[in-house]
Parts: C-alpha cells; sequence; structure tokens
C-alpha cells in the first residue's frame, strides 16, 4: 500500500500568517492516464470532511483562494497563504492513484 | 445541492453484521464512484471501499475484505455496505463520499462491543 506521510503533525500558526504542510507518499502518484490524484481535505471539529484540493491543484469551488496546492511525483503542499480563525482543523492528503486509496496521518492547524 | 445521508449504524456485538446505507440527492447518482470512508474515535480517516457507477468494480482494504460489501443500487440512488463479522477495531464512524470526496454525508457510528 502507498504510505502517505504528513509534516508537521501539529502546526501552531498565528492569524495572519501563512501555513505549509507537506505531504510525501511512498511511490509516484502519477497515474497511467497522466493525472496525479492528490487530494487535500479540511476537517474542522465536529464536522465531516471538506475537500480542498483535488489532483495535486485544483482547487474545490467555493473554496477560498487563500488555500493553494502544488507538487508533483511524491512530493506535495498545501499552502494557507494568510491563516483565519475558521481554518482550524484538522487536514489530510489522500492518494487516489494506486488501490487501495490511502490517507496521511492528518496534520492539526491550530491558532497560536 | 448534492447531499449524501447516511444510516444503520449502531451498537453490535462482535462477530454480528450491520448494513450501512447511504442515499443520495442533488446529482446523476449513476454518473459517480461511491466511497466508504471510516474514521475511529479520535483517529484519522481510513478509506474503506469502492464501487464504480454500475457496480461491476469493487475495491477495499486489506483489513475489511472477506467480511464487508459495497454495493449499489441506481435506480435507489443509494450505496450500500454490508458489514459481517464485525470486530472491536471496526468501531468508528463510517462516511459515504462521492468519488473521491467531492463531497460527503454526516456520517453514521458504529460501536462493536460486547
Amino acid at each position: 500500500d502507498v504510505v502517505m506521510a504528513q509534516s508537521p503533525l501539529s502546526l501552531p500558526v498565528a492569524l495572519g500568517q501563512p501555513a505549509s504542510i507537506s505531504c510525501r507518499s511512498s511511490q509516484s502518484l502519477v497515474h497511467s492516464d497522466g493525472n496525479t490524484y492528490l487530494n487535500w481535505f479540511q476537517q474542522r471539529p465536529g464536522q465531516s470532511p471538506r475537500r480542498l484540493i483535488s489532483k495535486a491543484s485544483n482547487r474545490d469551488s467555493g473554496v477560498p483562494e487563500r488555500f493553494s496546492g502544488s507538487g508533483s511525483g511524491t512530493d506535495f503542499t498545501l499552502k494557507i497563504s494568510r491563516v483565519e480563525a475558521e481554518d482550524v482543523g484538522v487536514y489530510y492528503c489522500m492518494q487516489g492513484t494506486h488501490w487501495p486509496w490511502t490517507f496521511g496521518q492528518g496534520t492539526k492547524v491550530e491558532i497560536k | 445541492e448534492v447531499q449524501l445521508v447516511e444510516s444503520g449504524g449502531g451498537l453490535v456485538q462482535p462477530g454480528g453484521s450491520l448494513r450501512l446505507s447511504c442515499a443520495a440527492s442533488g446529482f446523476t447518482f449513476s454518473n459517480y464512484w461511491l466511497s466508504w470512508v471510516r474514521q475511529g474515535p479520535g483517529k484519522g480517516l481510513e478509506w474503506v471501499a469502492n464501487i464504480n457507477q454500475d457496480g461491476s468494480e469493487k475495491y477495499y482494504v486489506d483489513s475489511v475484505k472477506g467480511r464487508f460489501t459495497i454495493s449499489r443500487d441506481n435506480a435507489k440512488n443509494s450505496v450500500y455496505l454490508q458489514m459481517n463479522n464485525l470486530r472491536a477495531e471496526d468501531t468508528a464512524l463510517y462516511y459515504c463520499a462521492r468519488g473521491s470526496g467531492f463531497c460527503w454525508g454526516q456520517g453514521t457510528l458504529v460501536s462493536v462491543s460486547s
């Protein structure tokens, strides 16, 4: 199975400051169809997950522009340009290229 | 509005069975893969099973193979997860999701305990 390793696992950030989460996969996430199926999810306390980014860098509709995804192959990053209070929660990367799909351990973002 | 609503969770003894259901609305159900994802108490997300548009392809995480079966009824806009021989480690909030997570339900809680 593809192992997804996120870092850091805990990320205290001051309001208005940037944040960055890394996700590394144990195998390349480039699919035979040429796409890279790497998603980012946000899970606010007490809520269901919400997809923010698909295919490594495509922001879902309604997702604020301060969220951006980048990376390729085995190395990916989620960035929040200026953290707001509503961004508190746990962020997960997930690969959908290889069966079984697998998630990272999660990164807890909190306000410093 | 795209919506997924899970049901069927509950308390069951080890070795028992449950059937989860997920009713979809707001999109053309038969056009999409559907997934079940679970989250143990205080833990992260674990993808459990997937099913393709016509039900001809199914994939499972190793820990549930042979015990869980995913199915769908496109006429009823519903996806199901039949869970047999349940174990304590299957205790979790079970979510259904469209495709690779475009949208999620609110989850249904499964507790396996004697």
